[in-house]
């Protein structure tokens, strides 16, 4: 059954702690996905690959967010410094096609 | 980012009757439309799609509605479950892009 992993699924870090959060696709899909989920502004789109190359990351607070794909089976969302308004739950999506699929999501918690 | 939140509607059905959730959109062109359940705790799970090129879509016990007039979307649920109870997004492509821009999402309460 294949799906969308991430990793780490829970985080809770000091304010100014470098965060790494790590997705592994769905192997063949060439369309990668970082959304953010929180309960005032619902889904939203950080940013998104395509053949791992970066397509748009205008949903993303530059000066501290950061996203990489060092490879097809690979993809990170990096946070440095943290800071507690950027606690949320932090979602990968992969597609090949039409359709995207969403890994269960890291939480995180900066306190 | 891109989005659409803030407050989230509510539906409350009884369990067995026929559920409509509406999404108004808001790219008269975009081209794809995705409806999504969220479970707690669990990422959004694909649930049937359909192109704009489409006015009606059925998938088991679902169906999707486009009215591309008036920028709207609807999934039917029929004979409600109590395992239907979920958040419910729709998302739409925008034409030339690979992403997907969602909706506030709508909570279904199923009642026994």
């Amino acid at each position: 059954d294949a799906r969308v992993t991430q990793t780490p699924r829970h985080k809770v870090t000091e304010m100014g702690q470098e965060v790494t959060m790590r997705c592994q696709p769905i192997l063949g899909h060439n369309t990668v996905f970082w959304y953010r989920q929180t309960m005032m502004q619902g889904l939203e789109l950080l940013a998104y690959f395509r053949n791992r190359a970066p397509l748009d990351d205008s949903g993303m607070p530059k000066d501290r967010f950061s996203a990489e794909m060092p490879d097809a089976t690979l993809a990170t969302l990096k946070i440095q410094p943290s800071e507690p308004r950027d606690s949320a739950v932090y979602f990968c999506a992969s597609g090949f096609g039409n359709t995207i699929y969403f890994g269960e999501g890291s939480w995180l918690t900066v306190v | 980012g891109e989005s659409v939140g803030l407050h989230l509607p509510t539906l409350s059905v009884q369990e067995g009757d026929n559920s409509i959730i509406n999404c108004a959109y808001s790219n008269s062109a975009s081209d794809y439309f995705i409806w999504y359940k969220q479970e707690s705790g669990k990422g959004p799970q694909f649930i049937i799609d359909i192109r704009s090129n489409m006015d009606k879509r059925q998938g088991q016990r679902v169906t999707v509605l486009l009215n591309k007039t008036v920028k709207h979307l609807s999934l039917q649920i029929a004979a409600t479950q109590p395992g239907d109870s979920a958040v419910y997004f729709c998302a739409e492509r925008p034409p030339g892009t690979y992403k997907y821009i969602f909706g506030t999402g709508t909570r279904l309460k199923v009642l026994a």
